[in-house]
């Protein structure tokens, strides 16, 4: 079965730049999306078709796709962005939905 | 405003069934695919299986065939997931999420998640 990698944990600093990758096989050919979840709360999109940003979604959140491996950047992080981030694609039939592991970011 | 809400959640036993439902509001429920994506606790998210507008195309997630089946029911705007020889790693919260579009597979909204619990 297909699965997107991701690192369990990314630390930053508060106003530095945190950067999350995510590979897979498919990427290169679909588009890869992200999800933030804070504690106890529904998952909420942040970037969608590799580099768009859903309204409401502050500038500082950017993303980027190349080859195998997307990435969510964070530059500026603030403290209220301290949460689980999950990327998420389909696989190359685009029938099944797949979201990497998960990466936990803490800013401090 | 788009509202999703899941019920049917609760304790069962291993082997035993449960049916979730998802009420939906504030969207045309007939022009849209839908989903199931639970979390075990502590862990991440796992999308479990997809339902499209007309019903044409169902998919699961490998670990669930054959035991869980998903249905709409578009004159009730509800989205169920009927669960059956349940597991003890079947135990998450579930969440029913709304696609974006037709051509876009992608999670727009989602309800706040109903906890099953599969235990002895």
């Amino acid at each position: 079965s297909y699965e997107l990698t991701q690192p369990p944990s990314v630390s930053v600093s508060p106003g530095q730049t945190a950067r999350i990758t995510c590979s897979g096989d498919a990427l290169p050919k679909k588009y890869a999306y992200w999800y933030q979840q804070k504690s106890g709360q529904a998952p909420v999109l942040v970037i969608y078709e590799d580099n768009k940003r859903p309204s409401g979604i502050p500038e500082r959140f950017s993303g980027s796709s190349s080859g195998t491996m997307a990435t969510l950047t964070i530059s500026g992080a603030q403290v209220e962005d301290e949460a689980d981030y999950y990327c998420y694609s389909t696989d190359s039939s685009g029938n099944y939905r797949v979201f990497g592991g998960g990466t936990k970011v803490t800013v401090l | 405003e788009v509202q999703l809400v899941e019920s049917g959640g609760g304790l069962v036993k291993p082997g035993g069934s449960l049916r979730l439902s998802c009420a939906a509001s504030g969207f045309t429920f007939s022009s849209y695919s839908l989903n199931w994506v639970r979390q075990a606790p502590g862990k991440g998210l796992q999308w479990v299986s997809s339902i499209s507008s007309s019903y044409t195309y169902i998919y699961y997630t490998d670990s669930v065939k054959g035991r869980f089946t998903i249905s709409r029911d578009n004159a009730k705007n509800s989205l169920y997931l009927q669960m059956n020889s349940l597991r003890a790693e079947d135990t998450a919260v579930y969440y029913c999420a709304r696609d974006f579009g037709q051509m876009a597979p992608y999670f727009d909204y989602w309800g706040q998640g109903t906890l099953v619990t599969v235990s002895s």
